[in-house]
């Protein structure tokens, strides 16, 4: 149980246009989901947190208008890389923290953009 | 000062050996700790939590010292499998939720 998957798993697009990534809790429901991002050798950096039905919180740094979150069901949230440039080229993780958890994360597999 | 930081590594080893991360934290207000292990192009996965009485797991050790706001991991009897990226993760309460804050992560390489 607990299965989070992220579509699509690879993407390739070029510069300026845009790309959703999805991210599915499979077999629960999840109130809250995280997104992140991992450049090459660096750490999981946390971008937003997801609430089902409001605006996503964004942490510092992150710009809400570049980077569109979407969370309307309790088992998918969505985000979109607007108008994507090369230095957006990263891997991006989505987590999800189930109904009956306070904390336990569960993470999806990822999805690897390349901006060319 | 970062929220999570950790040990820079890499950490080469032969099998067999033990070794040692350490990560520290700066939010005292913080409640749960974790390590992950991550793979080359995958998602953490969770190895074990880490609680104030320390806990083991098989030749896995997570220790926590609030007061020095610091946690470690020892692998004990390396072996080659556990070479991947380890990560230490720290909760961060928010009105937005629970996030996970994690360190830069420490590479752990095993040769035979």
């Amino acid at each position: 149980g607990a299965v989070v998957s992220q579509h699509p798993s690879w993407v390739i697009c070029k510069s300026g246009t845009s790309v959703k990534i999805e991210c599915r809790s499979l077999d629960f429901q999840a109130t809250t989901m995280f997104w992140y991002r991992q450049f090459p050798k660096q750490s999981l950096m946390l971008m937003a947190t997801s609430n089902e039905g409001s605006k996503a919180t964004y942490e510092q740094g992150v710009e809400k208008d570049k980077f569109l979150i979407n969370h309307a069901s309790l088992t998918l949230s969505t985000l979109t890389v607007t108008s994507a440039h090369p230095e957006d080229s990263s891997f991006y993780i989505c987590s999800a923290i189930p109904l009956t958890s306070s904390y336990e994360q569960y993470f999806g597999p990822g999805t690897r953009l390349t901006v060319t | 000062r970062k929220e999570v930081e950790q040990d820079p590594g890499p950490f080469n080893v032969p099998e067999g050996a033990t070794v040692a991360f350490n990560c520290t934290y700066s939010n005292s207000a913080s409640q749960s700790f974790f390590w992950y292990r991550q793979d080359c192009r995958k998602e953490p996965k969770l190895l074990m939590s880490v609680y104030s009485s320390g806990n083991e797991d098989g030749r896995f050790t997570a220790q926590l010292n609030r007061a020095s706001q610091y946690i470690s991991l020892l692998i004990r009897d390396s072996k080659l499998s556990d070479s991947a990226t380890y990560l230490c993760a720290v909760n961060r309460r928010s009105q937005a939720g629970t996030a996970l804050i994690f360190g830069k992560g420490t590479t752990l390489s095993v040769s035979s």
